[in-house]
C-alpha cells in the first residue's frame, strides 16, 4: 500500500523557515517525480515544486522560486521542501503528491499524503 | 503560471448530470492531453478520478467521464450520488514544464 507522510509544519514567523519532509513507502520511490501541492485557506490547489526520481531536476512555481528547495534521499525514501524568506501567503497545507508514471512523469498525481499545516503569523 | 478558469459552484439533484468546465490556454490545456481532474471532499486529500482527459484510474466509478475540446476541458458526472458532494480540480501541464490547476469547482448535491 502506497503511503506519503508528511512531517514538519508549524507555526513561523514572516521572513523564516521551515523544513517540511515526506516520508514515502510502498513503492519505488527513486522511480518517480515528486511532487508538492498547497492549498491555502479558502483557495485551491497550487502546484509548488517537483523533483525528478533521481533528483537530477527541479522546477518550481514562480511564487517560490529562489525562496524554496525541493530535494530527495532515496535511501531514506523521504522528500523534503526547505522554504526560507516565508511570506503570509504560503501559509497553507503542503501535501506531498507522487506522480502516476511509472516509466516516464505522467504529471498527474495518484497519490497524495495528508497534509502538514504550515502557518505564518507574526 | 495563471490559474485554469473553473466556476465556482455547480449543483444538482441526485440522479442528474453535471458538467464542470476548466478553461486554459494554447500553452497548456490547448496544447497537451495532460489534463487531469480531482475530487476533494472536506478534510480529506485530493483523489485523482480522471487523467489524460478522459481516462479513469482503477476504482472510479464510470459516472466520472472527460473530454477536451480546444482550450477547455470537462469533467461531467451522470447520476449524481450525495457522496459526490466535494471540491473538484483540473489541472494540465504546461509548456513551462509545471503544472496548474484551476481555481475548484464547489459541487453541492441538492
Amino acid at each position: 500500500e502506497v503511503q506519503l507522510v508528511e512531517s514538519g509544519g508549524g507555526l513561523v514567523q514572516p521572513g523564516g523557515s521551515l523544513r517540511l519532509s515526506c516520508s514515502a513507502s510502498g513503492f519505488t520511490f527513486a522511480n518517480y517525480v515528486m511532487y508538492w501541492v498547497r492549498r491555502a485557506p479558502g483557495k485551491g490547489l497550487q502546484y509548488v515544486s517537483a523533483l525528478t526520481g533521481y533528483g537530477g531536476t527541479a522546477y518550481y512555481a514562480d511564487s517560490v522560486e529562489g525562496r524554496f528547495t525541493i530535494s530527495r534521499d532515496n535511501s531514506k525514501n523521504t522528500l523534503y521542501l526547505q522554504m526560507s524568506s516565508l511570506r503570509a501567503e504560503d501559509t497553507a497545507v503542503y501535501y506531498c503528491v507522487k506522480d502516476r508514471g511509472a516509466v516516464a512523469p505522467s504529471f498527474d498525481f495518484d497519490y497524495w499524503g495528508q497534509g502538514t499545516l504550515v502557518t505564518l503569523s507574526s | 503560471q495563471s490559474a485554469l478558469t473553473q466556476p465556482p459552484s455547480v449543483s444538482g439533484s441526485p440522479g442528474q448530470s453535471v458538467t464542470i468546465s476548466c478553461t486554459g490556454t494554447s500553452s497548456d490545456v490547448g496544447r497537451y492531453n495532460r489534463v487531469s481532474w480531482y475530487q476533494q471532499p472536506p478534510g480529506t486529500a485530493p483523489k485523482l478520478i480522471i487523467y489524460e482527459v478522459s481516462n479513469r484510474p482503477s476504482g472510479v466509478p464510470d459516472r466520472f467521464s472527460g473530454s477536451k475540446s480546444g482550450n477547455t476541458a470537462s469533467l461531467t458526472i451522470s447520476g449524481l450520488q450525495a457522496e459526490d458532494e466535494a471540491d473538484y480540480y483540473c489541472s494540465s501541464y504546461t509548456s513551462s514544464s509545471t503544472v496548474v490547476f484551476g481555481g475548484g469547482t464547489k459541487l453541492t448535491v441538492l
